[in-house]
């Protein structure tokens, strides 16, 4: 049992470019969460999808993100024309349904120079 | 709607006791604690779903109050490995069966030799 998968542990990226990052989520598991956390912050809630569905998006920025759990594959989340403020921790985790305990992937770093 | 912790941050002796509250204006279905060390991903500690209900690991116990709307997590006999920040997340009930966390902003524990 892998557990969740996040890639890659760590991104640079310059101002403008694009950043995505992936999230495998355990197997049996169809709920998927992303959040960001800055050093010494708590977790900020950013999006919740299952499978081809995004559920609640009321955490994510209205431009430059975005994120999907298609059929098949990882969920992404895509950051377009990275700036400054968007460096920091963004973790994924799962859950086999909605009221049941959360798995963490390790995270992604995300560093915009 | 995000549930407040208490203390911010604890110091400690290995050995001695520590608890950290989570209270909530809103009605409380149920209450997930966690603990993240610096760097590293967040781990479920336990969930608690009933009022009243006491749960155990290790010697990390927690109760829930349901009608109180507040959790407390009691770390007995601490050890050094408790270090990290604790965060509480109660679950908010969307459409379906759809749920999602909503976080604290964590108490920072720091036990000491």
């Amino acid at each position: 049992n892998a557990g969740v998968m996040q890639n890659p542990r760590h991104l640079v990226r310059r101002r403008g470019q694009e950043a995505r990052l992936r999230c495998s989520p355990m197997k049996g598991h169809s709920h998927v969460y992303w959040y960001r956390q800055l050093p010494e912050e708590g977790l900020k809630f950013m999006v919740y999808l299952q499978k081809e569905n995004i559920i609640d998006e009321s955490g994510m920025p209205k431009e430059r993100f975005s994120a999907e759990f298609p059929k098949e594959g990882p969920s992404i989340l895509r950051i377009q024309q990275v700036v400054r403020g968007d460096s920091a921790a963004y973790f994924c985790a799962s859950s086999r349904a909605g009221g049941d305990g959360y798995t963490f992937g390790s995270g992604t770093r995300l560093t915009v120079v | 709607q995000q549930p407040v912790q208490s203390p911010q941050a604890v110091i400690l002796r290995e050995g001695e006791d520590a608890v950290i509250n989570c209270s909530s204006s809103k009605a409380l279905y149920s209450v997930h604690w966690y603990r993240q060390k610096h760097g590293e991903a967040p781990v479920f500690l336990m969930i608690l779903l009933k009022g009243g209900e006491q749960k155990g690991h290790e010697k990390i116990s927690a109760s829930f109050n349901e009608k109180k709307q507040q959790s407390s997590l009691y770390l007995t006999a601490s050890q050094l490995s408790y270090s990290g920040t604790y965060f509480c997340g109660t679950e908010q009930k969307m459409a379906g069966n759809n749920r999602k966390l909503i976080w604290g902003l964590g108490t920072s524990l720091a036990v000491n030799p």
